[in-house]
């Protein structure tokens, strides 16, 4: 299986900063590699895939950089919405696989 | 608007069965290959089972493989997994999804407890 290995774990961070999670995948999966934002009480969303590609109605100031193994979400310019659980997943082979999460917090 | 809605879950003992269901709407299901995430307490995310459009091709992790089945209706539209001998580490939300190798929608998750 491919390991997918996120951090960090938890961020404490205020809004109007710009904040970053790696992922790293133990062989390389090109670029098949999605986000994924929770908030309490909200389903899942999918934020971007292909490793950079917005997903229709993600704010501009979320950005996916990264391919092979190495990896990064960017949240430029924090807005209050933004707070809650992220996770990448590898697509490139079966079965997939998911970092183990960030919890991003509220400083 | 796509939806996804589970239901089915709840207290089971180990050992024995449980069927959770998610009914869709907003989209042509019959379209689209299927799947369940299930994350257990405190823990992340981990892929269980995946249905393809007409239900003749379906994948397991191997921890699930022979005890649970992933099956769907695609006149109801809707989802189901069958969970068989159930043990302590099914216990999780589980999630329906769609299934584009990547998951573009989610459900709100079913809750699963297996304990005695």
């Amino acid at each position: 299986d491919v390991q997918m290995t996120q951090s960090p774990s938890y961020l404490a961070a205020s809004p109007g900063e710009s904040v970053s999670i790696s992922c790293k995948a133990s062989k390389s999966i090109s670029n098949y590699l999605a986000w994924y934002q929770q908030k309490p009480g909200e389903a899942y969303k999918l934020l971007i895939y292909s490793g950079s590609t917005l997903q229709s109605g993600t704010p501009s100031r979320f950005s996916g950089s990264g391919s092979g193994t190495d990896f990064t979400l960017t949240i430029r310019s924090l807005e209050p919405e933004d707070f809650g659980l992220y996770y990448c997943q590898q697509y490139y082979e079966k079965p997939w696989t998911f970092g183990g999460g960030t919890k991003l917090e509220l400083k | 608007e796509v939806q996804l809605v589970e239901s089915g879950g709840g207290l089971v003992q180990p050992g024995r069965s449980m069927k959770l269901s998610c009914a869709a709407s907003g989209f042509t299901f019959s379209s689209f290959p299927m799947a369940w995430v299930r994350q257990a307490p405190t823990k992340g995310l981990e892929w269980v089972a995946t249905i393809s459009t007409s239900g003749g091709s379906t994948y397991y992790r191997d921890s699930v493989k022979g005890r649970f089945t992933i099956s769907r209706d695609n006149a109801k539209s809707t989802l189901y997994l069958q969970m068989n001998s159930l043990r302590s580490e099914d216990t999780a939300t589980y999630y329906c999804t769609r299934d584009a190798y990547l998951f573009d929608y989610w459900g709100q998750g079913v809750m699963v407890t297996v304990s005695s």
